[in-house]
């Protein structure tokens, strides 16, 4: 099975911008997906097909992928954007098709 | 309103079997497959398997293969993720979320809610 590899932390000020990065050697032939998950509550889905965002979820959050290295960025960042962000993606082709990457505690400071 | 519910808090002992349950409403339940996830206590999301409820076709991560089961009941729009023998490290919240394949790709775009699972002696 593959991994995708987030780092475990990002901190950021209100109002600037924060970039995460999930790093996986399928990623350049597949989609990736973000998810943010605040606590106590479930998933939701920010970010699907690299850079496509969702009905409902705010301009200031977007995907971009290069090579074996996904981003998504926060881009004005606000108080509430506090949460974990989770990359994905899919393989068919894979032992285990889904995976999610390691997780991504986002700080506003 | 499209929706995934999902049946509410269990406690149980080693050994012990259970199934939980994830309803659909607001959407062609048929039509979409659904995906378990695994959060075990203050850890990451785990991947553990897909069914489509129009046929019951099913895939399982090797992680989780042989360890659950999962299942549908198309008359009522719901899914099942089982144990037979239920362990301590089973402990953990297991959420049911939809894969909307024609628009988002291989997204889980709708998430239930989540269903805690305790095993404790």
């Amino acid at each position: 099975s593959y991994e995708l590899t987030q780092p475990p932390s990002v901190s950021v000020s209100p109002g600037q911008t924060a970039r995460i990065t999930c790093s996986g050697d399928a990623l350049p032939k597949q989609y990736a997906y973000w998810y943010q998950q605040k606590p106590g509550q479930a998933p939701v889905l920010v970010i699907y097909k690299d850079r496509e965002r969702p009905s409902g979820i705010p301009e200031r959050f977007s995907g971009s992928s290069s090579g074996t290295t996904a981003t998504l960025t926060i881009s004005g960042v606000q108080a509430e954007d506090e949460a974990d962000y989770y990359c994905q993606s899919a393989d068919s082709s894979a032992t285990s098709p889904y995976v999610f990457g390691t997780g991504t505690k986002v700080t506003v400071l | 309103e499209v929706q995934l519910v999902q049946s509410g808090v269990e406690v149980k002992k080693p050994g012990e079997s259970l199934r939980i349950s994830c309803q659909g409403s607001g959407y062609t339940f048929i039509n979409h497959w659904i995906g378990w996830v695994r959060q075990m206590p203050g850890k990451g999301l785990e991947w553990m398997g897909i069914v489509y409820p129009g046929d019951s076709d099913t895939r399982y991560s090797p992680s989780f293969q042989g360890q659950v089961i999962l299942s549908v009941d198309k008359s009522i729009s719901s899914a099942y993720l089982q144990w037979s023998s239920l362990k301590a490290s089973d402990t953990g919240i297991y959420y049911c979320a939809r894969i909307l394949r024609e628009v988002t790709g291989d997204a889980f775009d709708i998430w239930g809610r989540g269903t805690m699972v305790t095993v404790s002696s």
